[in-house]
């Protein structure tokens, strides 16, 4: 089976843009969990979903947001984008259940760089 | 907000030794995993242990876990340069499962 794929691997964009990562699980995972990681916060939860509804959620604004499709990929948006939200932003995907209770497969990441 | 605090920051030692990591925790937990990240790539998730085990293992890792000091070690025997990577605990609360990570121990060892 493939792993989960993310992309772009890279974006550089700039203060104000708005950014959208795009994660596919692995097949017949149908939850997606999406993490923030800076060498400052450490790694962050940001929000899973499980048959295109958020079933949970972090501490992040609300210009953090995400979906999820009928097919179980992925995207994640971040509108009006800040220096902070330099990151690796790393997906996620588990079989079933709650992401914290099933194995999490985790895919590269994206690195943003926000200038 | 980190939830596991992993111990010690950075590890160095020679192949084919061991390395053992600690983590604690503040809340009462579901389960508590272990991750390896290679040079900031994605993690790879090595061993989960529930709130009512005590020790599990897999290969050359040694996961224990004591609910009543709120801690978890983890032990790699006979190192190789392979192992060589940042080692993260995460823990999952019982009443919102969500993966917290810590701040994660480096280890590098030595050939």
């Amino acid at each position: 089976k493939a792993g989960v794929t993310q992309t772009p691997r890279y974006l550089i964009k700039t203060r104000g843009q708005q950014v959208t990562l795009s994660c596919s699980p692995i097949s017949g995972h149908r939850s997606v969990s999406w993490y923030q990681q800076t060498p400052g916060q450490g790694l962050q939860f940001l929000f899973e979903y499980f048959s295109e509804t958020q079933r949970n959620k972090g501490n992040f604004p609300g210009r953090f947001s995400g979906r999820q499709f009928s097919n179980s990929r992925s995207e994640m948006n971040v509108s009006t984008l800040e220096l902070g939200d330099s990151a690796l932003y790393l997906c996620a995907s588990s079989f079933s259940g709650l992401a914290g209770t099933d194995t999490q497969y985790f895919g590269p990441g994206t690195r943003l760089t926000v200038l | 907000s980190q939830q596991g605090e992993e111990d010690p920051q950075a590890l160095s030692i020679q192949e084919g030794e061991n390395a053992t990591m600690n983590c604690s925790y503040k809340t009462s937990i579901n389960n508590l995993q272990w991750y390896r990240q290679n040079s900031g790539r994605g993690l790879v998730h090595l061993i989960l242990i529930r709130s009512n085990e005590r020790e599990k293992h897999s290969g050359r890792l040694r996961v224990t876990l004591d609910t009543s000091k709120k801690s978890s070690s983890l032990l790699i025997t006979a190192s190789r340069a392979a192992d060589t990577a940042s080692y993260f605990c995460a823990t999952v609360r019982s009443n919102d499962y969500k993966l917290s990570f810590g701040a994660g121990t480096t280890v590098t060892v030595r050939a």
